[in-house]
């Protein structure tokens, strides 16, 4: 079973239009992270969200936390080619043994045609 | 230029034959981690290690062995390799775990007939 759920698994878009991928969990995260994945290399960390309801931005990319740490969101405005990839929220749970597991969503590929 | 250095990139192996995948950082981590990457499943740790001769299992730590006897290396041993086995791995490093951030090797896909 799944600890953090992303969705959609799968998104196509064409270029210029927004889309927003969604990580949720039942359990509460003390830090939530999203990275990107292209094919043939490891994981690239975009951001690290660590406060309950902080939002940060980086360029066309705005990441949420949700208030009660169980969830959190990306969202790609104009979206282009080079978005594309697999992106995966990952985060180590709130228990008292498991401050070096770092779970990680299944993850959700983009896809951004020109 | 700092990195996590995983050998070989690609392995091809039989069955029950043992094989070891190296891990290298060079960044003087003391948090190092193995996670095996299938479709549909995502990312799923199999070992980690807090520090030098400090480790734990992950979510699937069947058939895998690891060790930490230097800081910078974190090898992953599969005794008796078997098919389902065959999936990609990657190694990752991070300074102190948790929601520091995670260096990634370039992952070694391995099969096992």
């Amino acid at each position: 079973t799944q600890l953090l759920e992303q969705s959609p698994q799968f998104l196509s878009i064409q270029e210029g239009e927004n889309l927003t991928v969604y990580c949720n969990s039942s359990s509460v995260f003390s830090s939530l992270q999203w990275y990107r994945q292209e094919p043939g290399e490891g994981p690239v960390l975009l951001v690290t969200v660590v406060t309950g309801g902080e939002v940060k931005k980086l360029k066309r990319l705005t990441f949420q936390f949700g208030d009660a740490r169980k969830d959190s969101s990306l969202h790609i405005t104009a979206a282009q080619p080079g978005d594309t990839g697999l992106y995966l929220c990952a985060g180590p749970p709130m228990t008292t043994d498991s401050w070096g597991k770092l779970q990680f969503g299944a993850g959700t590929q983009v896809v951004v045609t020109p | 230029e700092a990195q996590v250095t995983q050998n070989p990139r690609y392995l091809i192996t039989v069955t029950g034959k043992k094989l070891t995948v190296t891990c290298s950082q060079n960044m003087n981590h003391e948090y190092m981690s193995w996670y095996r990457q299938d479709p549909g499943l995502g990312l799923r740790q199999i070992y980690y290690s807090m520090n030098v001769e400090v480790t734990d299992k992950g979510d699937v730590p069947e058939g895998y062995k690891v060790s930490r006897k230097e800081k910078r290396n974190f090898p992953l041993i599969l005794e008796s390799p078997s098919p389902n086995q065959t999936s990609l791995y990657f190694c990752a490093s991070s300074f102190r775990g948790g929601n520091t951030e995670a260096f990634f090797g370039q992952g070694t896909r391995l099969t096992v007939v």
